[in-house]
């Protein structure tokens, strides 16, 4: 089952934009969100949480929305630079036990 | 502190050979999580270990797979028999315990296994 959802595969935005990057889940118990980024060929690494007693985060070019009535958290990066061009998962957990990790969604963000 | 650390980061092995892939976690975390992902595909759950205890295996295949995290020692995730569906990049993250605050988890680089 897939409990944390990725629907976009891809985003592609202009150099100086803002990307927003969505994901929506469906386990009310998860308390704790995560993104993470992937280049080709390396492992993801953390990009920002957030906790669900929050709902926002930010963290220089990078803010983490969370709506719990909706189930859905967003990313925004802003503004976007070429470095960005990724792989962003989004995933979540609760009570330490294990991540749930979405499909991804590939950034591409032109000069 | 070193971050997580995969080995090897390549992997070749015939149909039928055995794979070890092995994950040392940061140090201090006592939590270790195996992911795999198919090409083209996202991050899929396998296991999540602790010091001498498997946590949850709900993401590991019935048959010939395994893990362990031993007490000394790095995780191993062996794959007896391999076939070619378990071609895949294959990643470990650690995460450490801090009682009631939920935490990140580390990825390492991951072990790219292809059999032929």
């Amino acid at each position: 089952d897939q409990q944390v959802k990725q629907n976009s595969p891809s985003l592609s935005v202009q150099e100086g934009r803002i990307s927003i990057l969505n994901c929506d889940y469906t386990n009310s118990m998860f308390d704790y969100f995560l993104w993470y980024k992937k280049y080709p060929a390396e492992g993801p690494t953390f990009l920002i949480s957030i906790s669900s007693i929050k709902d926002k985060n930010e963290d220089g070019r990078f803010t983490v929305f969370l709506n719990k009535s909706a189930k859905h958290l967003s990313l925004h990066i802003v503004p976007s630079q070429p470095g960005d061009s990724a792989v962003y998962f989004c995933a979540a957990n609760s009570n330490f036990n294990k991540f749930y990790f979405g499909s991804g969604t590939k950034l591409n963000v032109k000069p | 502190n070193a971050g997580v650390m995969q080995n090897p980061r390549h992997l070749v092995r015939r149909r039928g050979q055995e794979a070890r892939l092995r994950c040392s976690p940061m140090k201090g975390h006592s939590h270790v999580y195996w992911y795999r992902q198919l090409p083209e595909e996202g991050l899929k759950f396998m296991v999540y270990l602790q010091k001498e205890n498997i946590i949850d295996e709900s993401g590991m295949p019935k048959e010939r797979f395994s893990a362990e995290f031993p007490k000394e020692g790095p995780s191993i995730l062996r794959i007896q028999q391999v076939v070619r569906g378990d071609s895949a990049a294959y990643f470990c993250a650690s995460s450490p315990f801090e009682g009631n605050m939920n935490t990140e988890a580390f990825f390492g680089q991951g072990t790219r296994l292809t059999v032929v």
